[in-house]
């Protein structure tokens, strides 16, 4: 079975510009979540989609959206990119529709925000 | 909200048994987990305890639950290079999959 692809694996952009990230979690599993990751906050909670919904949302700003598709493919959007910004952004998709934390995990897609 | 901390860093020799700390703060958490992370990867679910359990034993991994201290603790048995990786105890708060980690535990094993 093939595991959480994300991708783009490594990106780099300016303050100002926006981006995108996409994430296809594992076949049969409908909740997609997302976390931030950087040397100085650690792992940090973005937000979490089942069946096309949000069902919970970290404390980010509004610049930080996502979406998921019918097909449990889920993307993620920054706007008005900051130097903090820069972050090992994970994916990770869960089979379980109740609140285990039973998650597998992408590789990641680094953005360097210059 | 819920807090989770670790040590930093941990180094062991090879062969020996690694034993990682972690406290949270929340004591309704109803499982608890650890995570690895090897260099240039995403996490990898290690294991998992129920609330009500107080040992959990899977091959070399032993994890441990002291509900009334509110600590978790994770023992590799016979250590190997290969367990080299950031560890992560993490806990449950807010619902739908939304978890809070700590740190992470950097484990560093010599020959």
């Amino acid at each position: 079975k093939a595991g959480v692809t994300q991708t783009p694996r490594y990106l780099i952009k300016t303050r100002g510009q926006q981006v995108t990230l996409s994430c296809s979690p594992i076949s049969g599993h409908r909740s997609v979540s997302w976390y931030q990751q950087t040397p100085g906050q650690g792992l940090q909670f973005l937000f979490e989609y089942f069946s096309e919904t949000q069902r919970n949302k970290g404390n980010f700003p509004g610049r930080f959206s996502g979406r998921q598709f019918s097909n449990s493919r889920s993307e993620m959007n920054v706007s008005t990119l900051e130097l903090g910004d820069s972050a090992l952004y994970l994916c990770a998709s869960s089979s379980m529709t109740g609140n285990t934390g039973e998650l597998f995990f992408g590789e990641g897609s680094r953005l360097t925000v210059l | 909200g819920e807090d989770v901390e670790q040590s930093l860093f941990l180094s062991v020799r090879e062969g020996d048994s690694s034993v990682i700390n972690c406290t949270y703060t929340d004591s309704s958490s109803t499982y608890l987990y650890w995570y690895k992370q090897e260099p240039g990867a995403g996490l990898q679910l290690l294991t998992y305890i129920f609330s009500n359990m107080d040992m959990k034993q899977d091959q070399r991994l032993t994890v441990l639950l002291n509900k009334k201290d509110k600590h978790l603790s994770l023992r590799i048995a016979d250590t190997q290079t290969g367990d080299s990786a950031i560890y992560f105890c993490a806990a449950p708060s807010g619902g739908y999959n939304k978890l809070i980690f700590g740190a992470g535990t950097r484990l560093a094993v010599h020959p």
